[in-house]
């Protein structure tokens, strides 16, 4: 148990589809991202958020819509995603000012149809 | 940008043996982190190490950052070990807060 919660584990879902991953922190800490893993790839980061407000944004497409409300939610709202997108996609939180580590969330793995 | 090696990228034991993962990195760094990702994909969090050497149990890493890599030490492996080893680099943002990079991974499978 790192502290930081994801869910749902495992989400399918169809192109058309609109779905929610959500991260949730226990932590204290004030910056929060998401990171994706895909199949024979390194683990990227995609969205870096500090005090609730988005500071990187790794050329991440569209279709991908981070929301975080307070500093111990960040959600992940997920539209018309093609097959490609299937992967694991991490939650991770972390302190902003000092170059402290991170800790990640159990990760959803997500296939779309 | 920085990139992150890391060998070998697969590894067999038997159990008992002793291994030694190797991570280098192309640039300077603020820090480095060694995770164990297990086979449901949970990170877990290993070593934060700037520098210098560290132990936890049967594990211990040492990172020389004048020299740019990082090694970490499996003593005694159990099949329990099996899974991804992962370096990460730790770089600072200009918008604040750091970003982890990643390295390729080390597969590790011990067998009895």
């Amino acid at each position: 148990e790192t502290g930081v919660t994801q869910t749902p584990r495992h989400l399918v879902m169809g192109m058309t589809n609109k779905k929610s991953l959500k991260c949730e922190q226990h932590l204290g800490h004030n910056a929060m991202y998401w990171y994706k893993q895909s199949a024979k790839k390194p683990l990227e980061l995609m969205f870096v958020y500090n005090f609730k407000e988005q500071t990187e944004n790794n050329s991440v497409p569209s279709r991908f819509s981070p929301e975080c409300p307070n500093s111990s939610h960040l959600f992940l709202h997920l539209h018309t995603l093609q097959p490609e997108d299937s992967a694991l996609y991490l939650c991770a939180s972390g302190i902003r000012v000092s170059y402290n580590e991170q800790f990640f969330g159990p990760g959803t793995r997500l296939t779309v149809l | 940008g920085i990139q992150v090696e890391q060998s070998p990228p697969d590894l067999i034991l038997q159990e008992g043996a002793n291994s030694t993962l190797r991570c280098n990195f192309s640039d300077s760094v603020n820090n480095l982190q060694w995770f164990h990702q297990n086979p449901w994909g949970q990170l877990i969090n290993l070593f934060y190490i700037p520098s210098g050497t560290k132990q936890n149990g049967r594990l211990s890493a040492t990172t020389v950052a004048t020299e740019r890599y990082s090694l970490l030490y499996i003593s005694s492996s159990q099949t329990t070990d099996s899974g991804v080893y992962f370096c990460a680099v730790l770089l600072g943002l200009t918008g604040g807060g750091n970003k982890l990079t990643f390295g390729t991974g080390t597969q590790l499978k011990v067998e009895l």
